[in-house]
């Protein structure tokens, strides 16, 4: 199995900041990178999907960027709607691994 | 618009199976893959199986294998994901999502069940 590892588990930054995570799968995966944003009792809403293409909706404070094995996520500017949890999801190959995930707090 | 409607909150005992369902609106199954995940209290998600378009079959992760069956009811437009042999370290939230593109994200989620085991 593909494993994903995201840094840092947790995170806290102020509204206006930007922060980076960084997703790394343990074989390549090209760009079949998906990252989703997940909030308090509510299903993981996509984010970002093939490293890069935001989902319609997703605001362009959002960045995605990688290939191979090392993938970033980027949020430009912090919003107060942006405190959240964030995934990490291969879909190269099943079984589709998460990443554990980075607890994303204000500051 | 695509919408998931899951079945409602579960409370089993060890041992027991658990059927949990998935209502699809805005597309038909058969424009789509479904997928089941979980996700454990405190813990990141997990995928459990769904449907590939390559082989035309489901697929499990091996760690469910013999234990979890997915099921599909084109004329309602409802999947199943039936999980047996419950253990206390299955309780967890289920969802099921949509793959729209083979080896593409899971665009849309339903809203969740919780599966609570527990004797």
């Amino acid at each position: 199995d593909i494993q994903m590892t995201q840094s840092p588990s947790s995170l806290s930054a102020f509204v206006g900041d930007s922060v980076t995570i960084t997703c790394r799968a343990s074989q390549s995966i090209a760009t079949y990178l998906n990252w989703y944003q997940q909030k308090p009792g509510k299903a993981p809403n996509l984010l970002i999907y093939a490293t890069s293409t935001l989902q319609s909706g997703v605001p362009s404070r959002f960045r995605g960027s990688g290939s191979e094995t090392d993938f970033t996520l980027t949020i430009s500017t912090l919003q107060p709607e942006d405190f959240a949890t964030y995934y990490c999801q291969q879909t190269y190959t099943t079984p589709y691994t998460f990443g554990q995930g980075t607890r994303l707090e204000i500051k | 618009q695509v919408q998931l409607v899951q079945s409602g909150a579960e409370v089993k005992k060890p041992g027991a199976s658990v059927r949990v369902s998935c209502k699809l609106s805005g597309y038909t199954l058969t424009e789509l893959s479904m997928h089941w995940v979980r996700q454990a209290p405190g813990k990141g998600p997990e995928w459990m199986g769904g449907f590939d378009p390559a082989d035309d079959d489901t697929i499990y992760a091996q760690k469910f294998q013999g234990r979890v069956t997915m099921t599909e009811d084109t004329s309602t437009d409802t999947a199943y994901m039936e999980l047996s042999s419950l253990r206390f370290e299955d309780t967890a939230v289920y969802y099921c999502a949509t793959v729209l593109l083979f080896g593409g994200p899971f665009d849309y989620w339903g809203q969740g069940t919780l599966v609570t085991v527990s004797s």
